[in-house]
C-alpha cells in the first residue's frame, strides 16, 4: 500500500543550529501537509503544498514540495527551544485518505 | 469554539472489557477521522467517516468499530479489548473548502492502557 516515509527519527541540536526533515512517497502526492506535535500534545496543522515545486516559508521554517510530488522537507533556521516537538508529514493520494508519516523529533538544547 | 473534544482523557481497561471514546467537533466539518499514535509508528487510521451517513476503514480497523451519530459526534468503539490495543486515540475531522484544502484538526487525545 502507499507508504510516507520520513527521516530522520530523531534529531538533536544545539539551539541556533539548523534542522531538516525529509519525506518520501512511492506515489505521486496530490499534496502534503505539515503537522507539529509538542510533548504531550495533539498534532498542530502547519501548512499544506500543492503544487509541483512549490516553496512556502513561515518565519523560520520553510517547506518544499519536490518536482514531481513525491518528496518534501521542511527546513528550520537558527532552531529555538520552542521549536521542540515531532514534526510529520502527511501526503495524499488522489481520492485516498491522508497518509502520515511516522514523524522526526527535534530535540533542542540551550 | 471548542474545536474538537474526546472523552475520556484517560482510561484503564483489563483484557476483554468494552470500551467507547466519544468525539465531537463544533465547526460544521463534514469528515471526520479517528488515528492511534504509537511510539515510533506515527498516526495511523482507523476508521474515517467523510459525510454523516458514510464510514470507511482506515489502515487499521481490526478490533475497532465507529458510530458516525450526527454530524458533530463520530464514536469509536473497542468490543473486547486487548493489550495490543494500548495507545494514545486521537480524533480529528476537517472541512470542505475546496477538493484539496482540508487541514486536519485534532483532540486532545485519550490515553487507554489495556491490562
Amino acid at each position: 500500500g502507499q507508504q510516507v516515509m520520513q527521516i530522520p527519527q530523531y534529531q538533536h541540536v544545539q539551539e541556533g543550529e539548523d534542522f531538516t526533515t525529509y519525506c518520501n512517497s512511492s506515489t505521486t502526492l496530490s499534496n502534503i501537509q505539515w503537522y507539529k506535535q509538542r510533548p504531550g500534545g495533539h498534532p498542530v496543522f502547519l501548512i499544506q503544498l500543492v503544487k509541483s515545486g512549490e516553496v512556502k516559508k513561515q518565519k523560520r521554517l520553510t517547506f518544499q514540495f519536490g518536482e514531481a510530488k513525491k518528496n518534501s522537507s521542511l527546513h528550520i533556521t537558527a532552531t529555538q527551544t520552542t521549536d521542540v516537538g515531532t514534526y510529520f508529514c502527511a501526503g495524499r493520494v488522489a481520492g485516498t485518505a491522508l497518509i502520515f508519516g511516522k514523524g522526526t523529533t527535534l530535540s533542542v538544547s540551550s | 469554539n471548542a474545536g474538537v473534544t474526546q472523552t475520556p482523557k484517560f482510561q484503564v481497561l483489563k483484557t476483554g472489557q468494552s470500551m467507547t471514546l466519544q468525539c465531537a467537533q463544533d465547526m460544521n466539518h463534514n469528515s471526520m477521522y479517528w488515528y492511534r499514535q504509537d511510539p515510533g509508528m506515527g498516526l495511523r487510521l482507523i476508521y474515517y467517516s467523510a459525510s454523516e451517513g458514510t464510514t470507511d476503514k482506515g489502515e487499521v480497523p481490526n478490533g475497532y468499530n465507529v458510530s458516525r451519530l450526527n454530524k458533530r459526534e463520530f464514536s469509536l468503539r473497542l468490543e473486547s479489548a486487548a493489550p495490543s490495543q494500548t495507545s494514545v486515540y486521537f480524533c480529528a475531522s476537517s472541512g470542505n473548502r475546496g477538493r484539496s484544502y482540508n487541514e486536519q484538526f485534532f483532540g486532545p487525545g485519550t490515553r487507554l492502557t489495556v491490562l
